[in-house]
């Protein structure tokens, strides 16, 4: 079955750290950029990060360059997010989504969330 | 960055009515928009990509259109399956980012 599958979310204090994984199955992983997009309660989405096929290449808005860092493992065909100096308005639910070949995201997974809070 | 606007952020309408929703961006992004539908608490799904190219699976009703700054999301029969939040994004440089959304409701 062509899926994503996140995992790692919890409630961390501000300041901590963690470690989003995104286990990919049912395609080819390396032949495709991958993404991070989160989602806070309620409100709209918000690209996190990108990583190229191959690693090489990675990309972060502002609100987060710095502190999360995205990387990719081929031969497990996983990705991961680490995410440190974490602060309240990283609460969301975080998506790991690819990207296909036309510039668009046409898999999500389910997401995992994450909570800071004191 | 680009930045997204749509238009109008919710909208209220009927089974069977035809329905479009706006998307603007600040510059010129060409054709490269995409659009997507988001059910409570489900994760979006894939609609429209190149502003105007259906993703396969999509029905029909679904069109896309524009090009430039200006681009519109139409829903031509409305159906229950139908309501839900609808984002368009953008990724024409870095940083992606996406629309803030139109939330489409049940008159």
């Amino acid at each position: 079955e062509v899926q994503l599958v996140e995992s790692g979310g919890a409630v961390v204090q501000p300041g901590g750290s963690l470690r989003l994984s995104c286990a990919a199955s049912g395609f080819t992983f390396d032949d495709y950029t991958m993404h991070w997009v989160r989602q806070p309660p309620g409100k709209g989405l918000e690209w996190v990060s990108l990583i190229s096929w191959d690693g090489g290449s990675s990309h972060y808005p502002d609100s987060v360059k710095g502190r999360f860092t995205v990387s990719r493992d081929n031969n497990k065909n996983s990705l991961h997010l680490q995410m440190n100096s974490l602060r309240t308005e990283d609460t969301a639910l975080y998506y790991c989504a690819k990207e296909n070949h036309q510039d668009a995201f046409d898999l999500w997974g389910q997401g995992t969330m994450v909570t800071v809070s004191s | 960055a680009i930045q997204l606007t749509q238009s109008p952020s919710s909208l209220s309408a009927s089974v069977g009515d035809r329905v479009t929703m706006s998307c603007r961006a600040s510059q010129d992004i060409s054709s490269s928009l995409v659009w997507y539908q988001q059910k409570a608490g489900k994760a979006p799904k894939l609609l429209i990509y190149d502003a105007s190219t259906l993703e396969s699976g999509v029905p029909s009703r679904f069109s896309g259109s524009g090009s430039g700054t200006d681009f519109t999301l139409t829903i031509s029969s409305l159906q229950p399956e139908d309501f839900a939040a609808y984002y368009c994004q953008h990724l024409n440089t870095y940083p992606i980012t996406f629309g803030q959304g139109t939330r489409l409701e049940i008159k």
